[in-house]
């Protein structure tokens, strides 16, 4: 079973729409971290929020905010009035706490394109 | 400060050869990983460690080899190279709780 799942394929959306990424969690962990990257088309990964288990306060950073709820076991990231710039692949990850060793997941990516 | 280096950026290689993909972090990061991501798919585990001297398998090692010596150099050799090993090659690095920090991938075509 993936231990991360991110079901949408691909989103269209156009310029200064809202639109929001799926991500849901499987894990036995009490303590376990979630993260967003995204992967723009020149190909690197971008950092751009880690979550611990016991932190379920969503967080806004800009036009970005992150909604996690254990009582679902999801992780979902909400751009606001999106831009061109914004288009890329965004893949959501889960690393557990085990013996304080990283092991990252990662889902298959959603692939984000913002239309003009 | 360079973070996580990867060389070469691209490579091509014949059926049969034999390569090495180099990494190096200079953050004194204890654990070190290397993914493959195939087009259109996500990142895949291929090898881990977590520590110089401690190296241990992913989903994915099959043709794949890898040694930790150091704490800063994690690199990946593929031997007998096959077609299904075309892919773009990601090293990264973390500590104990930190997000993955990656380097900018190496892009192999096997022909």
């Amino acid at each position: 079973a993936q231990k991360v799942t991110q079901a949408q394929t691909e989103i269209s959306v156009v310029e200064k729409e809202d639109v929001t990424l799926d991500c849901v969690y499987e894990t036995r962990d009490t303590t376990y971290y979630l993260f967003w990257y995204k992967q723009p088309p020149s190909g690197e990964l971008v950092f751009l929020i880690r979550r611990n288990s016991f932190d379920e306060q969503n967080e806004i950073s800009g036009r970005y905010s992150w909604n996690f709820q254990k009582s679902t076991s999801s992780f979902n990231f909400t751009i606001t009035a999106s831009q061109v710039v914004d288009s890329a692949v965004y893949f959501c990850a889960l690393s557990e706490d085990l013996y304080n060793f990283n092991k990252f997941y990662f889902g298959s990516g959603t692939k984000l394109n913002v239309k003009p | 400060n360079a973070g996580v280096t990867q060389t070469p950026k691209f490579r091509i290689l014949k059926i049969g050869q034999s390569m090495t993909l180099q990494c190096a972090q200079d953050m004194n990061h204890n654990y070190m990983y290397w993914y493959r991501q195939d087009p259109g798919m996500g990142l895949k585990l291929i090898y881990y460690s977590v520590g110089a001297g401690i190296t241990d398998k992913g989903e994915v090692p099959n043709g794949y080899n890898v040694s930790r010596s150091t704490t800063e150099d994690f690199p990946l050799r593929l031997e007998l190279a096959a077609p299904s090993q075309t892919s773009v090659y990601f090293c990264a690095s973390s500590y104990s709780k930190s997000e993955a920090f990656f380097g900018q991938g190496t892009r192999l075509t096997v022909v």
